[in-house]
C-alpha cells in the first residue's frame, strides 16, 4: 500500500492549459514537499507546506495543504513545455519516523 | 555551492559482481538518505545515515546491500553479487539538521545501475 496516493498518474495537455494534480493520504503529515523530476535527473525541491490550509505560490504554480494535513494539491496556470516532468509529493508522517516517504508521482507532458 | 554529487552516473555490472555507488552530500549537510527508483514506481527509501552512524536501514534488503557514511569521505552504497532485479536508479539525498524535521531533501542526479 502506498502511504501517499497521487493522481492522475499521467497527464498530457497543450501549452496554455491549466491543470491540478493531487496528493492524498489517510495519514497526517507534519509537513509536505513537492518535487519535480526531469528525465535522467534527480528530484528538485519546489516547496514545503507546513500549516493546515496553507497556500503557497511559486510563479504559475499554486500549492495547497489540506486543513487536516492529509492532502495537498498543485495547480499550474497556463502550463508551458518547460513544466514537463514528474511531480512528486513527499513528507515525513507525523508521530513516527522522519523518513520522507514519496508518492508515485504525476507524469506531466505539456505539448507546444 | 556544490550540490549533492553522485558517482558514477551510469554503472554496468554482470550478475554476481559488486556495485559501489558514492555520494557526497551538500556542504554543511550531515544527513544522507539513499532511495531506489524503478520505472513506474516512486522513490523507495532504503537507508538513512549520519556521519559514522546508520540511523534507519529499514528499507534496505538484509542481504547483499550495505551502506556507510564514514567520518571522512563520501557515503557509499554497496551491492554485492548483483542480480538483474537490482537494476534501477539509485538516488542519494542530503539534508541539514534543520531539514530533518521538515523532511526537505536535496537530491543528487542519481546513479543508474544496469545488471546484465
Amino acid at each position: 500500500t502506498q502511504l501517499l496516493e497521487q493522481s492522475p498518474q499521467f497527464l498530457s495537455i497543450q501549452e496554455g492549459e491549466n491543470l491540478t494534480v493531487y496528493c492524498n493520504s489517510s495519514s497526517v503529515f507534519s509537513s509536505l514537499q513537492w518535487y519535480r523530476q526531469e528525465p535522467g535527473e534527480g528530484p528538485v525541491l519546489l516547496v514545503t507546506v507546513v500549516t493546515g490550509g496553507e497556500v503557497k505560490k511559486l510563479k504559475r504554480l499554486t500549492f495547497q495543504f489540506g486543513d487536516a494535513r492529509k492532502d495537498s494539491s498543485l495547480h499550474i496556470t497556463a502550463a508551458q513545455p518547460g513544466d514537463t516532468g514528474l511531480y512528486l509529493c513527499a513528507g515525513p508522517a507525523s508521530g513516527g519516523s522522519y523518513i520522507p516517504t514519496f508518492g508515485r508521482g504525476t507524469s506531466l507532458i505539456v505539448h507546444p | 555551492n556544490a550540490g549533492v554529487m553522485q558517482n558514477p552516473r551510469h554503472l554496468v555490472r554482470r550478475r554476481g559482481q559488486e556495485a559501489r555507488l558514492r555520494c557526497s552530500p551538500m556542504k554543511g549537510h550531515s544527513h544522507v538518505y539513499w532511495y531506489r527508483q524503478l520505472p513506474e514506481e516512486g522513490l523507495k527509501f532504503m537507508v538513512y545515515l549520519q556521519k559514522e552512524n546508520i540511523i534507519d536501514e529499514s528499507g534496505m534488503p538484509k542481504e547483499r546491500f550495505s551502506a556507510e557514511f564514514p567520518k571522512e569521505g563520501p557515503s557509499i552504497l554497496r551491492i554485492q553479487q548483483v542480480v538483474r532485479g537490482d537494476s534501477a536508479a539509485y538516488f542519494c539525498a542530503s539534508s541539514p539538521q534543520t531539514g530533518v524535521n521538515t523532511g526537505e531533501l536535496f537530491f543528487g542526479e542519481g546513479s543508474r545501475l544496469t545488471v546484465l
